[in-house]
């Protein structure tokens, strides 16, 4: 199972948008509205931001959000801040119990 | 508050063996799907290895698969897993991960415990 693809960075200013998009296959992405994305800040564990492709765990800001489009699967984060400044990774079941992640991004607010 | 804590984490020898333990509160271990991820250092996340709530099913990654086992004792509210035959790349960060259920996703993590393979 090859790991979906993640630009390695992004960027954007303080009150902009920015998407990371999350490029898979129709054995995974394209195949299962799966797909999850984490939040992690250096030296922390990662944090459950999107769930089943679109929805949020309680708690989440709603400046985050997730859509798919046929294989590709992405992250929205609206009104940037820079607490927003760290590494995201996207996630997606692949069948019989398993499951594949993204190369990660590092996002840069500037 | 759900809480996942793993210890057991140190250096091995190539081909060496070692046990990491998740020790989980604040949920009913018993009814959750419980995973490891890993996370080797400045690299990405990689999933490792599940197993259901009565420990019947598990599964593994291709590249653990024959080398690790996972098990659980609900007694204890604790995750395990056993890995032998380490290599150097199994060195990484390796995460207890509580499952979301019903969503395939993972929505509590512990710190995570470090394992490095070297001689």
């Amino acid at each position: 199972q090859s790991a979906l693809t993640q630009p390695a960075s992004v960027s954007g200013s303080p009150g902009q948008s920015i998407t990371i998009s999350c490029t898979g296959t129709s054995s995974d992405v394209g195949s299962y509205n799966l797909v999850s994305w984490y939040q992690q800040h250096p030296g922390k564990a990662p944090k459950l931001m999107i769930y089943e492709g679109t929805k949020r765990p309680s708690g989440v800001s709603n400046r985050f959000s997730g859509s798919k489009s046929g294989n590709t699967a992405s992250l929205t984060i609206s009104g940037l801040q820079a607490e927003d400044e760290t590494d995201y990774y996207c996630c997606s079941y692949a069948g019989r119990s398993n499951w594949v992640f993204g190369g990660g991004t590092k996002l840069t607010v500037l | 508050e759900v809480q996942v804590v793993e210890s057991g984490g140190g250096l091995v020898q190539p081909g060496g063996s070692l046990r990491l333990s998740c020790s989980a509160s604040g949920f009913i271990f018993s009814n959750y799907v419980m995973h490891w991820v890993r996370q080797a250092p400045g690299k990405g996340l990689e999933y490792v290895s599940t197993i259901h709530p009565d420990g019947d099913e598990t599964r593994y990654a291709d590249s653990v698969k024959g080398r690790f086992t996972i098990s659980r004792d609900n007694s204890k509210d604790t995750l395990y897993l056993q890995m032998s035959s380490l290599r150097a790349e199994d060195t990484a960060v390796y995460y207890c991960v509580k499952d979301l259920t019903g969503f395939f996703a993972f929505d509590y993590w512990g710190q995570g415990t470090l394992v490095t393979v070297s001689s």
